[in-house]
């Protein structure tokens, strides 16, 4: 069964700084995705990295995959307020429309 | 290009009670995936549907089913609700065939008294 862990489960920031989120998966997968999701909203697609070594950039966020080490991370880089919300990363398998999601990441920007 | 559109937004049912949420996906996209959310559970998967056809199926009871009709709208379907079904439900829908980004409608939240 695949499994998803993202850490952390919460990080409070203090704007103009940068950090991390991690995204470890279990078995092999295909692709992975990073969604954002704001309180009482619906899911935003962020990223979709489709091969090893994929980098792909969006003003202060920053998603890589490495798929020998079953690793994605997402780099936030001079944090602003407006990047608060939740994080999620997701992955399927060849072939599979079924997303398995991690457990989330509640950001929070302090100003 | 509309987005996925999910009706209705806001639900309140009572225990015992069924209740059928409805799904249009993006124009041209023939896969629908269905997913629950809960503070509990995060987001776990329901089931997916291509060409009227469910593919998929995730762990969940009997009681929720689902269909997709021709122009690939699809329907999922709760059957004697239980107070732990309050939760947010998401569609997605894909061009499908594996390897295509999903993208999520508003979902419709779902409370269960």
């Amino acid at each position: 069964e695949l499994k998803v862990e993202q850490n952390p489960l919460f990080l409070s920031m203090q704007e103009g700084k940068n950090y991390t989120i991690y995204c470890n998966y279990s078995t092999t997968s295909d692709r992975l995705y990073w969604y954002r999701q704001d309180p009482g909203k619906s899911l935003e697609s962020l990223f979709v990295l489709l091969s090893n070594g994929a980098v792909k950039q969006e003003g202060r966020l920053m998603a890589s995959l490495d798929t020998k080490a079953r690793l994605s991370t997402l780099h936030i880089t001079a944090a602003v307020h407006d990047l608060s919300a939740t994080y999620f990363c997701a992955v399927d398998s060849f072939g599979n429309e079924k997303l398995t999601f991690g457990t989330g990441t509640r950001l929070t920007i302090i100003p | 290009k509309a987005g996925v559109t999910q009706t209705p937004r806001y639900l309140i049912k009572t225990r015992g009670q069924q209740v059928t949420l409805s799904c249009s996906p993006i124009s041209g996209h023939r896969s629908v995936s269905w997913y629950q959310q809960t503070p509990g559970q995060g987001l776990q998967f329901l089931f997916e549907y291509f060409s009227e056809t469910q593919r998929n199926k995730g762990n969940f009871p009997g009681r929720f089913s689902g269909r997709q009709f021709s122009n690939s709208r699809s329907e999922m379907n709760v059957s004697t609700l239980e107070l732990g079904d309050s939760a947010l439900y998401l569609c997605a829908s894909s061009l499908g065939g594996g390897g295509y980004e999903q993208y999520f409608g508003p979902g419709t939240r779902l409370t269960v008294t």
